[in-house]
């Protein structure tokens, strides 16, 4: 069974930068794509972007310039990056298997951006 | 960027009650739509792949239809527990984007 089990700070200061590292088990991790995704309290779901294997990412261009997704395929685990956070950024984060089809998410994370 | 539309915005049905949400995209997707069903306080969850494929352990009572720019998730039969948001995604190209979701409440 496919696990994803994610943490990082959960209150972060305006014009800091947000981490949130996703750690997978149960499954061939170098095989697939994995996603990053947030949903700001009370609205939808964004994308924000994936990344592969050998580190090629796609990004939401719009967070492409504040954005980084990370892989380390030695520890099955891959991170998320914002900078320059503003309180637009506030929001739950999810990690998620697949580019195409997420069928395997992480619990969620909390971030609030605030001073 | 592909729009994704979905209607209605919110739904109020009855248990046993058959459930149609649609989803619109601004442009031709093929069948690469998703469906997720998100319950209060829970991750998303993938209930159909491919416009039309069921994921492994959803009740049959769930299906989904449609390809290019018109799609259709349908609940045979609603129940209790299918309380929840429901948001289409288009998985065609990059990036890639949601619906704005549909409510759920059961009556």
């Amino acid at each position: 069974q496919v696990q994803l089990q994610q943490w990082g700070a959960g209150l972060v200061k305006p014009s800091e930068t947000l981490s949130l590292t996703c750690a997978v088990s149960g499954g061939s991790f170098s095989a697939y794509h994995w996603s990053w995704f947030r949903q700001p309290p009370g609205k939808g779901l964004e994308w924000i972007g994936d990344v592969n294997r050998r580190g090629s990412t796609n990004y939401n261009p719009s967070l492409t310039s504040r954005v980084t997704i990370s892989i380390d395929t030695s520890k099955d685990q891959f991170s998320l990056r914002v900078t320059s956070v503003t309180a637009a950024d506030t929001a739950v984060y999810y990690c998620a298997r697949g580019p195409t089809v997420a069928d395997y998410w992480g619990q969620g994370t909390l971030v609030t951006v605030s001073s | 960027d592909v729009q994704m539309t979905q209607s209605p915005s919110s739904l109020s049905a009855s248990v046993g009650d058959r459930v149609t949400i649609t989803c619109r995209a601004s442009q031709k997707i093929s069948t690469f739509l998703n469906w997720y069903q998100q319950k209060p306080g829970e991750a998303p969850k993938l209930l159909i792949y491919g416009a039309s494929t069921l994921q492994s352990g959803v009740p049959p009572r769930f299906s989904g239809s449609g390809s290019e720019t018109d799609f259709t998730l349908s609940i045979s039969s609603l129940q209790p527990e299918d309380l929840a948001t429901y948001y289409c995604q288009q998985s065609d190209s990059y990036p890639r984007t949601f619906g704005q979701g549909t409510k759920l409440e059961i009556k």
